[in-house]
């Protein structure tokens, strides 16, 4: 059972549109992170969010936390092809629990 | 800055054999975890560390071991190895918790033939 589900799997878009990945759950999480992974590589961290309703933005990248604190969203503004990747959401049931992943969203950003 | 350091890089076996994966946690890092990430798959989550002692586990097959050495290295020991356990396997560390993120090493990719 998928503790985390991404939406959606896999999205292709152009250079310079918007577009939105979410991140649901039943379950309530003390914490979410967001990664982005490259092929063949380890995730990197882009952003922890652990109040609900807490929004987070790093330059294009936009976080939001739900404010019951069971899902999360990531909104990219003009996309471009440095953000293709695979965006993973992942959380924990406490501090002291190991983070739980979603599927990711694989994003691809053409010219 | 130093990032959490893994070997090999690369791995091929057979089966049956084993195979024993280090990893080198970010300094004063408090917790080290083990994931396994098959193709197209998200990292499930194996086995943790916390100070040297195991602190969570999860779907970890009862062939894998793991410990964490008194420098804060930890090894993940693979025996018996399957074809179905050829996956990317990352060690990552954090301090403080989950709640400070994690900092993933680039992997070790066993091929099991």
């Amino acid at each position: 059972t998928q503790l985390l589900e991404q939406s959606p799997q896999f999205l292709s878009i152009q250079e310079g549109e918007n577009l939105t990945v979410y991140c649901n759950s039943s379950s309530v999480f003390s914490s979410l992170q967001w990664y982005r992974q490259e092929p063949g590589e380890g995730p990197v961290l882009l952003v922890t969010v652990v109040t609900g309703g807490e929004v987070k933005k790093l330059k294009r990248l936009t976080f939001q936390f739900g404010d019951a604190r069971k899902d999360s969203s990531l909104h990219i503004t003009a996309a471009q092809p440095g953000d293709t990747g695979l965006y993973l959401c992942a959380g924990a049931a406490g501090s002291g629990y190991a983070l739980n992943f979603g599927k990711g969203t694989s994003l691809l950003v053409t010219p | 800055a130093a990032g959490v350091i893994q070997s090999p890089r690369h791995l091929i076996k057979e089966k049956r054999e084993t195979a024993t994966l280090k990893c080198y946690p970010i300094p004063r890092h408090d917790t080290v975890y083990w994931y396994q990430q098959g193709p197209g798959q998200d990292p499930q989550f194996l086995i943790s560390f916390y100070e040297k002692m195991q602190s969570d586990k999860g779907s970890i097959p009862d062939r894998f071991s793991a410990q964490q050495f008194s420098d804060y290295h930890s090894e993940l020991n693979m025996s018996s190895l399957e074809l179905g356990d050829s996956a990317l396997y990352f060690c990552a560390s954090s301090i403080g918790g989950t709640r400070n993120g994690y900092t993933f090493g680039s992997g070790t990719r066993l091929t099991v033939v």
